[in-house]
């Protein structure tokens, strides 16, 4: 079992939809949830990040974390074309400092 | 804000070969990272440094080594290399270790021919 698991997609959605990215961690001792996105070629741009229990906005963007339920998601509101790209999940376990990422999901964005 | 700077950019190279890429952080983050990443992979840990220090080592092959210098950038020297070490190469730096934040370089698209 992968430690981070998300589902690869594509998840289409249309313009001005919310987007909604999902995210399950085998470590329970996990202490740190990163959201990154991809677009084709390029390197991953964080843009989220959460630390504890609950939701966390900023912009368009939403982070929730469950740690009770070990999943964090990643919620996009008004979605644009723009966001079409691939969402990265990323976890630091307990006892490691490394960044452990999830196979990502896709998303398109479709006027 | 300055970022991640990564060089080369692309590079190809032949089997056999060797190759050598290079990794600058953000001024004033102590802490590197490698990844590799196949085609429609995601991102594998390679190997991590934390002032200067080898932290942290995940899925390097014996045929790569790295290190970070007294100025806090680091290089990826990879020997030996094989058609699937063709990848994109990412550096991303972090301040200080775990519970913080990695940013990521544009990253190195190695092709081996």
């Amino acid at each position: 079992q992968k430690e981070v698991e998300q589902n690869s997609g594509p998840l289409s959605v249309p313009e001005g939809a919310i987007a909604s990215l999902n995210c399950t961690y085998s470590d329970r001792g996990s202490q740190s949830f990163f959201w990154y996105r991809q677009y084709s070629g390029k390197s991953p741009e964080l843009i989220m990040f959460i630390y504890s229990n609950g939701d966390k906005e900023d912009g368009r963007f939403t982070a929730q974390l469950n740690k009770a339920s070990q999943y964090v998601s990643l919620l996009i509101r008004d979605s644009q074309p723009s966001d079409s790209a691939t969402y990265l999940c990323a976890v630091i376990a307990g006892g490691s400092y490394i960044p452990t990422f999830g196979r990502g999901t896709s998303l398109i964005v479709h006027p | 804000a300055a970022g991640v700077i990564q060089s080369p950019r692309h590079l190809i190279k032949e089997k056999r070969e060797t190759a050598t890429l290079k990794c600058y952080p953000i001024p004033r983050h102590d802490t590197v990272y490698w990844y590799q990443q196949g085609p429609g992979q995601d991102p594998q840990f390679l190997i991590s440094f934390y002032e200067k220090m080898q932290s942290d080592k995940g899925s390097i092959p014996d045929r790569f080594s790295a290190q970070q210098f007294s100025d806090y950038h680091s290089e990826l020297n990879m020997s030996s290399l094989e058609l699937g070490d063709s990848a994109l190469y990412f550096c991303a730096s972090s301040l200080g270790q775990g519970h913080t934040e990695a940013f990521f370089g544009q990253g190195t698209r190695l092709t081996v021919v």
